[in-house]
């Protein structure tokens, strides 16, 4: 089992709705990151915390999600309002310190998003 | 970010020993590579890394060419649990960024 938790495993929404799922980091680490992997596709970065703090994330996600980590060991990415694109496997990912030679980056086993 | 090339696709028996190649001619003196395998339905999960000549662990070994400029990840005696996309990621140990992933390579395995 990964040490990174993820909840729920899979998700359904309709178009419109809002989506919220949930990330419980490994013990002791404060990087914490979202991935988005659409079928087949590759894993595409969407935001990075650093000790709770949002230090980097793409354009998609300032304007459609909130993320937030309101404590060190749980963390949420939300979607204001669901599209059919939003349909993938959102990874979480936690490391110690999210830099540095000995990262060890451990994801989670993700959360499916099917949006209909 | 130095971008990595891999293979698209291997196939192996099982007991064989798989080598994939991961090509990242621009990377730089600060970046480190990491190998991570996924299978179906999970997360990636850490294989390997290595910043240059041999590094070894119990699952995998790295071989990294002395200008760094390419990388063999070494899978001895793979087994059908082997069967996976193998990605070869090159990130910065200064920066901190989430990685950037590829396609990486997809491993089958056959009985």
């Amino acid at each position: 089992d990964a040490a990174v938790t993820q909840k729920p495993r899979y998700l359904i929404k309709m178009k419109g709705q809002e989506a919220e799922m949930k990330c419980i980091p490994e013990k002791g680490h404060t990087a914490v990151f979202w991935y988005q992997q659409k079928q087949s596709k590759e894993l595409k970065f969407l935001i990075y915390f650093q000790n709770q703090q949002p230090l980097d994330q793409i354009d998609m996600v300032k304007e459609r999600f909130s993320a937030v980590c309101p404590s060190s060991s749980l963390c949420s990415l939300g979607i204001r309002t669901c599209e059919a694109e939003d349909s993938a496997l959102y990874l979480c990912s936690s490391s110690p310190s999210g830099q540095g030679a000995n990262s060890d980056y451990t994801f989670g086993s993700g959360t499916r998003l099917l949006v209909i | 970010l130095a971008k990595t090339t891999q293979p698209p696709s291997m196939e192996a028996y099982e007991g064989q020993e798989v080598n994939v190649s991961c090509s990242h001619t621009n990377i730089a003196t600060s970046e480190y590579i990491y190998w991570y395998r996924q299978v179906p339905h999970q997360g990636p999960q850490f294989i390997i890394q290595g910043y240059k000549d041999y590094v070894v662990n119990e699952v995998a070994s790295l071989f990294i060419s002395a200008d760094r400029k390419l990388s063999t990840l070494s899978l001895p005696w793979v087994s059908l649990r082997d069967a996976a996309v193998y990605y070869c990621i090159v990130t910065d140990i200064f920066y901190a960024q989430g990685l950037t992933f590829g396609l990486g390579t997809r491993v089958s395995v056959f009985p």
